[in-house]
């Protein structure tokens, strides 16, 4: 079956440190997204891809960093730089269903910085 | 500035019951409208959509969604709830072209026997 994986499905890290959340999908969509998820808030866009080798900025880029080497991978690094990285993770993606553009999302990854 | 607006946080509802979660959106243009449903600690699973055409649509797990372009709504409804349906709903509208997509808050819902 396809679908969107993300690994890993829980991650602590220790301030300052960099992490990696991986995103894998085999749907053969072009476009890629990271939300960020906290309690009350909604869904916020961190980056998206259109395209390899292409990303633009969401929202709440700050601290985060993005790569698109390959369609079928969007790895998301929070840096050390994100003051608040304590939050729910989620890698989605998508592809025209009748002239717009339908999110398909991943299972989702949580980081808690101890 | 486009926004969406789920004015209710959390729903309790009697299984069996019928429910009703709102949504109010703010777009500049015609939106596309979409319900997704979470359950706790995974992705969200998208339960129906409007693209265009008749205001009604249906979706999976029996829900429908009635678009009201006059008051700029898009409210969810289930006829009978199912004590599965306990979850975090989350209303959003997305571009004609283009990538951003702007979500609710979501409502939570529980439902008891």
């Amino acid at each position: 079956d396809g679908g969107i994986t993300q690994s890993p499905k829980y991650l602590f890290r220790k301030e300052g440190q960099n992490v990696t959340l991986s995103c894998e999908q085999n749907l053969n969509h072009d476009a890629m997204y990271w939300y960020r998820q906290d309690p009350g808030q909604g869904l916020r866009l961190i980056y998206y891809s259109q395209i390899v080798n292409d990303f633009q900025k969401g929202d709440i880029a700050e601290g985060y960093s993005v790569s698109r080497e390959k369609k079928e991978s969007f790895p998301l690094t929070v840096t050390s730089a994100q003051k608040n990285p304590t939050a729910f993770y989620l890698c989605a993606s998508s592809i025209p269903v009748s002239g717009a553009n339908v999110l398909t999302f991943g299972a989702g990854s949580r980081l808690t910085v101890l | 500035a486009q926004s969406v607006t789920q004015p209710d946080i959390h729903i309790t509802v009697s299984e069996g019951a019928s429910l009703e979660l709102r949504c109010n959106y703010s777009y500049g243009a015609t939106p596309y409208l979409f319900w997704y449903v979470q359950s706790p600690g995974q992705g969200l699973q998208l339960l129906l959509k409007y693209f265009s055409g008749d205001t009604l649509v249906q979706g999976i797990k029996g829900f429908e969604a009635e678009f009201k372009r006059s008051q700029s709504s898009f409210n969810l409804r289930k006829p009978s709830v199912h004590w599965s349906d306990a979850a975090e709903y989350f209303c959003a509208v997305g571009p004609r072209s283009g990538n951003q997509f702007y979500f609710g808050t979501g409502t939570s819902l529980t439902v008891i026997p």
